[in-house]
């Protein structure tokens, strides 16, 4: 099974930061990884797939990048409504695996 | 707009089964492979399931193989999970979810397994 290690785990930050989350694939994924956001009690919405194509309707503030082992997900200046949890997904091979997550809060 | 209504959790005793269902809309259901990702609570995210339209493909979790079964219905619109022999572990809330890329999800059913 392909791990994914997201990092970091929790992070906190102001209102227009700028910040940015890894995920780390245990072995090459080429581009087959999403991003995801969750809040507290929802269901997880996509914001990134493909590694950096935007999903419909997902402000252009989020942006992702990377390939092979090693994506990044990064908001450019944080809004009050981006707090929330993070999640990454590859999606290249079965048994699909989501990185542990990223809590990030208000500082 | 794309909907996905999640429905049949409830508590259920270790060794019992339950059947959730997926009621979707919004898109041609019958194009679409399909999938179900389950939330422990104060957990992360689990892949359980996907069903692949182009090549009728189904996988699995290796923590629910031989137990859980997945199933489609496109006359009706639907998706379905029959859960047999559940474990306490089993205890989450499950998504339906569109596309094997899992671009859309419900809203979620809560399964409880305790005794």
């Amino acid at each position: 099974d392909i791990q994914m290690t997201q990092s970091p785990s929790s992070l906190s930050a102001s209102v227009g930061d700028r910040v940015t989350i890894t995920c780390r694939a245990s072995q090459g994924i080429r581009n087959d990884l999403g991003w995801y956001q969750q809040k507290p009690g929802k269901a997880p919405k996509r914001l990134i797939y493909a590694t950096s194509s935007l999903h419909s309707g997902v402000p252009s503030r989020f942006s992702g990048s990377g390939s092979g082992t090693e994506f990044t997900l990064t908001i450019s200046s944080l809004q009050p409504e981006d707090f929330a949890t993070y999640f990454c997904l590859q999606h290249n091979s079965y048994p699909y695996t989501f990185g542990q997550g990223t809590k990030l809060e208000i500082k | 707009e794309v909907q996905l209504v999640e429905s049949g959790g409830g508590l259920v005793k270790p060794g019992g089964s339950l059947r959730l269902a997926c009621a979707a809309s919004g898109f041609t259901f019958s194009n679409y492979s399909m999938s179900w990702v389950r939330q422990a609570p104060g957990k992360g995210l689990e892949w359980v399931s996907s069903m692949i339209v182009r090549s009728s493909s189904i996988y699995y979790a290796d923590s629910v193989k031989g137990r859980f079964t997945i199933s489609r219905d496109n006359a009706k619109n639907s998706l379905y999970l029959q859960m047999n022999s559940l474990r306490a572990e089993d205890t989450a809330v499950y998504y339906c979810v569109r596309d094997q890329w899992l671009g859309y999800w419900g809203q979620g059913t809560l399964v409880t397994v305790s005794s």
